[in-house]
């Protein structure tokens, strides 16, 4: 079965300071992987997605991600954090087979960037 | 450029009164569009999706009812909701290319908040 595990509720960085996002994945075969954002009351935002190629993905508003197959890891990172990257953010799996593209997402981690 | 609209934005309903949420699409044909349930804040729980219309899959037995009368148009229905049915409801699409799909991601609109009180 396809699965995604954050396994943070919550991380909290100061702003400056470099970020981490945790998220490992469980699916048959290569995956589609995607990190989403999300602000109170808001539509998920699309961040970043991994198909192929270099493991390393930039994104919007400065994220970026690293794929790492034999981990089964996708981890969001971004080199210096703002208190405006506060925000609800989901790891989300597909594999390469579904033509529904039906997304397996993670539970959330919230970040908390303090002054 | 496409955008994804929702309405209404909240909703507070009774329990056993019908509910009907609506999604629309625009700027794009033929797209893929899922509904969602978000509850506390937290997971998304994928409730039906759709690859065409009048085509509906549903995910998980329940008290709702979705339908896609026209290719951008999906609408979740309930005839008595719950206070279960509680939560945020998020509509998505994306772009279906070939058989398998394509990696395209899925785009989400604003979300309705509904109460049933």
């Amino acid at each position: 079965a396809q699965s995604v595990a954050q396994p943070e509720d919550q991380v909290n960085v100061a702003e400056g300071n470099p970020l981490t996002v945790k998220c490992t994945y469980s699916v048959s075969g290569n995956p589609y992987l995607f990190w989403y954002v999300q602000y109170p009351n808001r539509g998920l935002q699309f961040l970043l997605k991994y198909i192929t190629g270099d493991n390393l993905v930039k994104g919007s508003y400065g994220f970026e991600a690293e794929f790492n197959k034999s981990q089964t890891s996708f981890h969001l990172k971004k080199p210096s954090a703002l208190v405006s990257d506060s925000a609800l953010y989901f790891c989300a799996v597909r594999t390469r087979l579904s033509n529904t593209g039906k997304l397996i997402f993670g539970q959330g981690t919230t970040l908390q960037v303090k002054p | 450029s496409q955008t994804i609209h929702q309405w209404p934005a909240t909703l507070v309903q009774p329990v056993g009164s019908p509910l009907s949420l609506e999604c629309t699409v625009e700027g794009t044909s033929n797209p893929n569009l899922y509904w969602y349930r978000q509850a506390a804040g937290r997971g998304l729980q994928l409730l039906f999706y759709s690859v065409g219309i009048g085509q509906i899959s549903s995910e998980v037995p329940q008290n709702l009812s979705a339908s896609r009368p026209q290719d951008r148009q999906f609408i979740l229905s309930s005839k008595k909701l719950l206070l279960s049915d509680s939560g945020f409801y998020l509509c998505a699409w994306r772009t279906r290319k070939g058989l398998a799909g394509g990696p395209g991601e899925q785009y989400f609109g604003p979300g309705t908040r509904l109460t049933v009180t």
